[in-house]
């Protein structure tokens, strides 16, 4: 089945610097993209949701990149402030149906004053 | 606003203890997940339904049940508890929308601590 591998599981920035995670899946069916931000004691939301089709997105103060070739989703937040300190989950789906969404193990951002 | 609930927020079982964690979206979604969330897991996926009366096994069902008796409700019910099962499980609707573009609604979580 599909593997998902994100990196890196812990990731401490400063504030106003910007912070890069990624993933790398293996399916290269693979279709749509998300990315899912977890606060901390609160439950998973929607960040973005990507299509294969389309390479960069960008949305509030973050872009996300989709390498189909190298088989790379990277999410990229610029100037990163106090809010974004999170856990941050991308998510692979290859084929119709949500049983076939795959999970990163996360990665835990911190944002140091 | 779309919302999922879960029920309870947090539990604590005996080992080979009835433990069961309820869920209810009334975003009138068909689809409705079960995952759980272990350190260095990430979101594992247990049990999964297309509508009222249907369930269906995920990646990983083993000591899992569920039920969906209505379109807003979406039980997992773990009959005989074991420690290993102690995690975070979030229930999730999800939107339908095919071709694998489907969101999730996560609720809220249940901690789950079996002793």
């Amino acid at each position: 089945g599909e593997q998902v591998e994100q990196r890196p599981p812990h990731l401490s920035v400063r504030e106003g610097d910007s912070a890069v995670i990624t993933c790398t899946y293996t399916d290269p069916n693979s279709y749509y993209f998300f990315w899912y931000k977890q606060e901390p004691g609160a439950s998973l939301q929607l960040l973005m949701k990507v299509f294969s089709s389309t390479e960069i997105n960008e949305g509030q103060g973050f872009t996300v990149l989709l390498n189909k070739k190298d088989k790379r989703l990277s999410l990229n937040l610029t100037a990163a402030h106090p809010g974004d300190s999170a856990a941050y989950f991308c998510a692979v789906a290859y084929t119709e149906g949500a049983d076939r969404l795959t999970f990163g193990k996360g990665t835990q951002l911190i944002i140091q004053p | 606003e779309a919302a999922v609930t879960q029920s309870p927020r947090n539990k604590v079982a005996v080992t080979g203890g009835k433990v069961t964690l309820s869920c209810n979206q009334t975003n009138n979604h068909n689809n409705m997940y079960w995952y759980r969330q272990d350190t260095g897991h990430g979101l594992r996926l247990i049990h999964y339904s297309y509508g009222a009366g249907s369930t269906e096994k995920g990646d990983i069902p083993d000591g899992y049940k569920a039920s969906r008796p209505s379109q807003e409700n979406f039980s997992l019910i773990l009959e005989l508890a074991t420690p290993s099962q102690t995690s975070v499980y979030f229930c999730a609707s999800g939107d339908g929308l095919g071709g694998g573009a489907e969101t999730l609604y996560f609720g809220s979580g249940t901690r789950l601590t079996v002793l």
